[in-house]
Order: structure tokens, then C-alpha cells, then sequence
């Protein structure tokens, strides 16, 4: 299994500021995927993060609102740009396994309050 | 759009006890997850099943699935404290390979000692 750091852990925002979250993975991997958890709530996938090429964002998710990197096979970067209180979430990544592809590993986490 | 969506919300159980928790999903699917997180940190896989199986089972965890319902379900039995989490059931969004997954809204399940 793929084991996955995520920094920072967690974080308090002002608003109209900008937070970017790495994740880290200790293998390559093809997919990786990003997450957000909304107090009390279920995830939603918010982009698929592609190396080499643009992210892929699930509808209602944009590119100048939450900017992915992906410059290698192990890392990967959100950015949550001009936060409200609304973004205040858990945001996850994830990769899928080398193994059965369908099943994902999930970082810790990063859970962001925005004031 | 949330393809899962489980029953009970929460569920309260004496260790010991069997937990029950029920997924229904809306479209197709090739298989169906279970996940696990404890408070708010990452989701730890649990098992998965795949569309042409009713059943499946590992370690204390059973899960069916029925296709004809769009339902399954996920049975922990001899429950411990450390099971104590909250379960979601996940489908891939567009069902091959790696893909993104959607969530159902998750059962939140409280092992009482």
C-alpha cells in the first residue's frame, strides 16, 4: 500500500487569502485524485490531479479557484485561492492502488478553517 | 450529484453487537467500496465488491450486494470500541479502472463499551 503524507495537517485562514496543500506519496503513482470534506459531510471529489497536463474538475470545481500542480509521478499541490468561510473543509488526496486500481489510499488530511 | 446513500445515519451498539449499515446507489456501477474514517482523518479502505458478486467477506466485515436493488449492505459482527468511526460506501464515477469516487453520505457508528 501506498503510504501518503499531506502538509499542512491543518490550518486558520483570513479570508481573500490563499492556502496551498502538498501531497506527497512514498511511490509513483498514474492517479491521484483530491478530495473535499465539508464539515459534517461526505467527500466530494473535486479534480482528478493528471501529471504532465491540466487537472480534471468535477462539475461545479474550477481551475481559478482551487489551481493543481502535478509535476511528477509522487506529488501533487491544491491551492484553495481567495478563501471564504464556505472553503472551510477537510481536503483529502488520494491515489489509486497499483494493484486493484478501483481502490484509492487517502492522505491524512489537511483541515482548513477559514475566518 | 451523491450516488450513495446509506442508512442508518448513526447507529449506537453495545460491544459485542453486530452493526448493520445499508448503501443505495442510482446508476450502474462495476463494483462497490466500503471505507472507514476515524474523526475526520483519512479514509481507510475496507473492502470492495464487485458487480457480479452477492457477497463477500473478510475478517469480521461481510458485505452483500444486489444489483437488482442498487443496494448494499455491510455487517461488522462481534463489534469493538475501536470500530467506533464513521462508513461510507463509494462507486467509481464513471465505473472503469482508476477512477474518482463518489461517496455515499456515510453512517456514523459509535461502539459503546
Amino acid at each position: 500500500s501506498a503510504v501518503i503524507s499531506q502538509k499542512p495537517s491543518r490550518d486558520i485562514c483570513q479570508r481573500g487569502t490563499s492556502l496551498t496543500i502538498q501531497c506527497q506519496v512514498d511511490s509513483q503513482v498514474t492517479m491521484m485524485f483530491w478530495y473535499r470534506q465539508q464539515p459534517g459531510q461526505s467527500l466530494t471529489l473535486i479534480a482528478t490531479a493528471n501529471q504532465g497536463s491540466e487537472a480534471t474538475y468535477e462539475s461545479g470545481f474550477v481551475i481559478d479557484k482551487f489551481p493543481i500542480s502535478r509535476p511528477n509521478l509522487t506529488f501533487s499541490t491544491l491551492t484553495v485561492s481567495n478563501m471564504s468561510p464556505e472553503d472551510s473543509s477537510i481536503y483529502l488526496c488520494s491515489v489509486a492502488a497499483s494493484g486493484v486500481q478501483e481502490t484509492q489510499y487517502f492522505g491524512p488530511g489537511t483541515r482548513l478553517l477559514v475566518l | 450529484s451523491q450516488q450513495g446513500e446509506e442508512d442508518p445515519q448513526a447507529l449506537s451498539i453495545q460491544e459485542g453487537e453486530n452493526a448493520t449499515m445499508n448503501c443505495s446507489y442510482k446508476t450502474s456501477i462495476n463494483n462497490l467500496q466500503w471505507y472507514r474514517q476515524n474523526s475526520g482523518r483519512g479514509l481507510v479502505h475496507l473492502i470492495l465488491i464487485r458487480s457480479n458478486e452477492r457477497e463477500k467477506h473478510s475478517g469480521r466485515l461481510r458485505v452483500t450486494l444486489d444489483t437488482s436493488k442498487k443496494s448494499s449492505s455491510l455487517l461488522i459482527t462481534a463489534s469493538r470500541a475501536a470500530d467506533t468511526a464513521s462508513y461510507f460506501c463509494a462507486t467509481g464515477m464513471r465505473g472503469g479502472g482508476a477512477d474518482g469516487l463518489t461517496f455515499g453520505k456515510g453512517t456514523h457508528l459509535i461502539i459503546q463499551p
